[in-house]
């Protein structure tokens, strides 16, 4: 069946290092790809999405690019905040839309 | 303001007595899910709802029941809790199936078993 699989954390870094986070799945067909954040004490919010292969998506400094040859998703950005410091989980729907899958989560600790 | 309210958000009980938690979305939104979060598992679906009474089993639907009797309220009913379903639970909407990635999440309910 489908899956998804993140690199085990946490992570901590401090401010204004980059970051990276792995993040790779396994699907039939091609579904659509999604990072999302939770910030402590609070629900999942949609950070970013890409819907085809090469297709990068960003927000607030994140990227993330669709790679089909690696089925990959690798979140990144440049330069963290203490701010973005919540767990992300990396995701995808199925073609069929079904349902959306999820990672199990990475939580991001940064460090002033 | 759009959003999915959930209510209690901490609920501690004892092993067999039944509760309700309560979702309810002011989007007008037809598909409704309710998930729990597991350390390591990250989300998995519980139930979910493309419309008033539709519902239909997702991942781990074993001792949980859902009712869809109006479009905005989702309740997620246990029976009879057991240790085991002590989570996070998250429930959620989007306007239809074909936009879950746009999901709207409630705040969370942390539930204890005892």
């Amino acid at each position: 069946g489908n899956s998804v699989t993140q690199m085990e954390g946490p992570v901590t870094l401090s401010e204004e290092a980059f970051l990276t986070i792995n993040c790779t799945y396994t699907a039939t067909g091609y579904p659509s790809l999604f990072w999302y954040v939770q910030y402590p004490g609070e629900g999942l919010q949609l950070l970013l999405k890409a819907t085809k292969a090469d297709d990068k998506g960003s927000n607030k400094g994140f990227e993330a690019t669709y790679r089909k040859e690696t089925t990959s998703f690798h979140l990144e950005k440049g330069s963290v905040q203490v701010s973005d410091s919540a767990v992300y989980f990396c995701a995808l729907l199925e073609t069929s839309y079904d349902k959306v899958i999820f990672g199990p989560g990475t939580s991001l600790s940064v460090i002033p | 303001e759009a959003q999915v309210t959930q209510n209690p958000r901490y609920l501690i009980t004892v092993t067999g007595k039944k509760l309700t938690v309560t979702c309810s979305q002011n989007m007008n939104h037809e598909y409704m899910s309710w998930y729990r979060q597991d350390p390591g598992l990250g989300l998995r679906q519980i139930y979910y709802s493309m419309n008033v009474e539709v519902t239909d089993k997702g991942d781990v639907p074993e001792g949980y029941k859902v009712s869809r009797k109006e479009k905005r309220n989702f309740p997620l009913i246990l029976e009879s809790p057991s240790p085991n379903q002590t989570s996070l639970y998250f429930c959620a909407s989007s306007r239809d199936r074909g936009y879950q990635e746009t999901q709207y999440f409630g705040p969370g309910t942390r539930l204890l078993v005892l």
